[in-house]
This record gives structure tokens, C-alpha cells and sequence, in this order.
């Protein structure tokens, strides 16, 4: 495909339940990036995959949220028993190389939690 | 945590207006990036400068930064009604793995 692309687009998930949420990065990008956006802020950085290697986690906001990317291309962002306040959209974002680059972003997965 | 700052929170203009946003950081950066999201898509890269460049152009798009200062500006000339965005500033520091700190962003208004 040309860009990123996410699914769901939109996700509404009874609190407690668990979500996963699918990134498929451009072709060949070496770097993959996700990030949460809450409403009228700007997105906050989750998780870095460098090919199949997640070099840093520093943002996932509990061990509630866990991201892979197993063969280096396509990534799931899986949250276990979410909460009210992981409601959010959740961004994927994938660059070339592991330089610093610009970031190509998906259109998002909005997810509601009730 | 978000790094930047962006002023104003919001902006409303005419069209054939320019508008100007700035945007303030705090750590020593590789490079500053803008980025228009338009309500309830994506983020949409603008343009990229360098921790050694001082301004750069792309279209109707001007981008200055000063590092001493740890400021940018974005200034879009001649605006358009499909201008109308949420800009956001990022700034990609130099330790790290190029991860994206971002403000919370300028809401753009242009009013044909």
C-alpha cells in the first residue's frame, strides 16, 4: 500500500475487555512507532520497534499495554483489561531507517471504552 | 510528557491571511518536525529542519528555528480555507531512538 495503515478505525470496548489494534507500516521501513493522542492533546510517544527488536517502552503507561511486531513489518498494540482512561486514539507511525527521519503516520484507531 | 509548547492555542484568520504559529522546547534536539492533523485523521507531515538550519521553505510553508532560543516558527502565507488544521510541533532529541515529542498543537482557523 502507499501509507500506513491502522484497523480498526474505531473500536468501542466494554472496560475489562481486551483490545488489539493492527498497524501495517510501509513497506521496508526499518522503524516503527506508536503513539496515544488523547482528546485536544497532541499524541505521546508509546513504544519503538526497530524490525522485529522493540528497543524502547518507556511509554506504554502500564503492563496493561503490550505491543510486537514479530516479523519486522505488521505490529498489534494489544491492551489487556482496559480502562475508561485508555480511551484514546492510539497513531502508528513508521520511518525508513533507524535515523532520524521523518515519521509517516496511519489515520489511527479511536478507541472507546465503556 | 509533552516537550513543546505551541502559541496560540488557537488561531482564526481570513483567507489570503498568513498565520503564524511558534512552538518552544526544552532538550537539545536533532531536528524539529510540523505536523497538520485535520479533525479525525491522521497526522500529516509538513516539513523537517535540522538542528544546523535556521529556516526552510516548502510551498507556501516557512519554518525558522532558533536553537539558542529553543524556538521554532511555522508561517503559512497566502492561507486557504483547507488550511484549516490542528498544527502540531515535534522535536526529535538528539539522545534516543528518534521517538517524537509533541506539543498540543495550534488549531488553525481560515474563514473563506
Amino acid at each position: 500500500g502507499a501509507g500506513v495503515s491502522q484497523s480498526p478505525r474505531y473500536k468501542v470496548a466494554k472496560r475489562g475487555q481486551d483490545v488489539a489494534l493492527r498497524c501495517d507500516p510501509i513497506s521496508g521501513h526499518v522503524s516503527l512507532f506508536w503513539y496515544q493522542q488523547a482528546l485536544g492533546q497532541g499524541p505521546e510517544f508509546l513504544t519503538y520497534f526497530q524490525n522485529e527488536a522493540q528497543l524502547d517502552k518507556s511509554g506504554l503507561p502500564s503492563d496493561r499495554f503490550f505491543a510486537e511486531r514479530p516479523e519486522g513489518s505488521v505490529s498489534t498494540l494489544k491492551i489487556q483489561r482496559t480502562q475508561q482512561e485508555d480511551s484514546a486514539v492510539y497513531l502508528c507511525a513508521s520511518s525508513f531507517s533507524s535515523s532520524h527521519n521523518e515519521q509517516f503516520f496511519g489515520p489511527g484507531t479511536r478507541l472507546t471504552v465503556l | 510528557s509533552q516537550q513543546g509548547e505551541e502559541d496560540p492555542q488557537a488561531l482564526s484568520i481570513q483567507e489570503g491571511e498568513n498565520a503564524t504559529m511558534n512552538c518552544s522546547y526544552k532538550t537539545s534536539i536533532n531536528n524539529l518536525q510540523w505536523y497538520r492533523q485535520n479533525s479525525g485523521r491522521g497526522l500529516v507531515h509538513l516539513i523537517l529542519i535540522r538542528s544546523n538550519e535556521r529556516e526552510k521553505h516548502s510551498g507556501r510553508l516557512r519554518v525558522t528555528l532558533d536553537t539558542s532560543k529553543k524556538s521554532s516558527s511555522l508561517l503559512i502565507t497566502a492561507s486557504r480555507a483547507a488550511d484549516t488544521a490542528s498544527y502540531f510541533c515535534a522535536t526529535d532529541e538528539e539522545s534516543g531512538y528518534s521517538t517524537l515529542t509533541f506539543g498540543k498543537g495550534t488549531m488553525l482557523l481560515v474563514s473563506p
